[in-house]
């Protein structure tokens, strides 16, 4: 039983598309975040989220603590996009539990 | 981006073997974290430390201890590295004002 769930596992899409990727999760949480890995492997974190929604140039994150789901949007996708997108979910328990991810290829 | 660098990058070992796996951040971040990547899962807690001398296990702690002398220093052990253990290894700390974790570029480990 995993935690957090993400969908899809893989998108591809064509440049300038608008993008939406998933994530579901089943326990209590102190705020979600949204990560992103490069081919080659590094992580950076794009969002931290406690409620509502945040922007980011071209990146929008929401969430509906409620529903326990968070939606990651991307605008006027861009082959630099391409990357893998990783959902987390936080406690106050000071872990992080992952999703598996969701890899993005996004054509020229 | 915090300060946060792994050694080696890059290791090929023997089964039965002891490795070592080194994590350094610059930001006096209280929390650090390792975790193992693997292909079909997400990144799995393996150790964290929320101070020096003070650790906890994660949910894949068999076959690993880790030690925190420093604040900028956590290092991840395996004691006698198995094929299993081969995986992409990460290291990150923690921004507890922004709740951020700040990952390390990553450690590829073959168990042969």
């Amino acid at each position: 039983k995993n935690e957090v769930e993400q969908s899809p596992q893989n998108l591809t899409a064509q440049e300038g598309e608008f993008i939406t990727i998933n994530c579901s999760y089943s326990v209590g949480i102190s705020a979600l975040h949204w990560l992103q890995q490069h081919p080659g492997g590094g992580i950076v974190s794009l969002f931290m989220l406690s409620s509502g929604k945040k922007k980011h140039g071209r990146l929008i994150a929401t969430i509906n603590i409620q529903e326990k789901h968070s939606s990651l949007h991307i605008t006027a996708s861009h082959p630099r996009d391409s990357a893998v997108y990783i959902c987390a979910v936080s406690n106050t328990g000071n872990q992080f539990y992952f999703g598996t991810g969701t890899s993005l290829t996004v054509i020229p | 981006d915090a300060g946060i660098t792994q050694s080696p990058r890059h290791k090929v070992t023997e089964t039965g073997t002891p490795v070592t796996l080194r994590c350094h951040q610059t930001e006096n971040h209280r929390y650090m974290y390792w975790y193992r990547q693997d292909p079909g899962h997400g990144l799995r807690l393996i150790h964290y430390s929320y101070g020096v001398k003070d650790t906890d296990k994660g949910e894949v702690s068999d076959g690993y201890s880790v030690s925190r002398s420093k604040t900028e220093d956590f290092l991840l052990t395996l004691e006698s590295a198995t094929s299993s253990q081969t995986s992409v290894y990460f290291c990150a700390s923690r921004d507890l004002n922004t709740d951020t974790q700040y990952f390390g570029p990553g450690t590829r480990l073959t168990v042969l």
